[in-house]
């Protein structure tokens, strides 16, 4: 079965310091989400990403947060100045068309310090 | 106000044994509703989708099904494996698919 890729699995950080966590969704799929998970919390969703452009955040997605899909496989999550309450599994996911499934990847851990 | 409520929150059963997992949303305009299971540390693992019109949807030992009128949906799990043991995940998707609505998932534990 096709995957979506993250990388890292494990980030440490100190607090203040920008971190990118990097994806790479499955190849023909079109739609691209971020989601992120607190230690025993539910899944949240943060951002939407069609056609190159958002097309839904939450309120937990606020200017220190910014995604990008700089050469067409990658997709980026960015973080400018780190927080204590972002330290949480960090999901990226992707569909192809609606209805079918959304992959998840493994996630990244990120730890801020 | 869009949310997925699932219970039990958790849930031991021993091998062989099925359960029932529930959930309830009232996530408007419905698209469809699938259900996931998550190992700890890992992503989510797709395991049914189904749209209003669907009522069941089996994968193996898992049936998922779907009252889209009174906003529920049960998954079973028939003959259980300790592999079994994880979160189970109620995600419901609203129409235009920009947002997905997840349940705080019902941890399971399967035991010899």
């Amino acid at each position: 079965e096709p995957e979506v890729t993250q990388t890292p699995s494990h980030q440490v950080t100190q607090m203040g310091q920008e971190v990118i966590l990097r994806c790479v969704p499955i190849s023909n799929h079109l739609y691209f989400y971020w989601y992120r998970q607190i230690l025993g919390q539910k899944v949240e969703f943060l951002v939407s990403f069609y056609n190159n452009e958002i097309s839904e955040k939450s309120e937990i997605f606020d200017d220190q947060f910014s995604v990008e899909r700089p050469d067409g496989s990658n997709f980026t999550l960015k973080i400018r100045s780190t927080k204590l309450e972002d330290s949480a599994m960090y999901f990226c996911a992707s569909l192809r068309t609606r209805g079918e499934k959304l992959f998840f990847g493994s996630g990244t851990q990120l730890s801020v310090l | 106000k869009n949310q997925v409520e699932q219970s039990p929150q958790s849930l031991i059963i021993l091998e062989g044994k099925n359960c029932t997992l529930q959930c309830n949303y009232t996530v408007s305009p419905f698209s469809n509703l699938r259900w996931y299971k998550q190992d700890t540390g890992r992503g989510p693992v797709s395991l049914t989708i189904m749209t209003f019109s669907e009522n069941t949807k089996s994968n193996g030992r898992y049936t998922a099904t779907l009252d889209a009128d009174t906003k529920q949906s049960s998954l079973h799990i028939t003959a259980s494996q300790l592999s079994d043991s994880a979160s189970y995940i109620c995600v419901v998707s609203e129409d235009n698919f920009n947002k997905f609505y997840f349940g705080s998932g019902t941890k399971l534990n399967v035991k010899p």
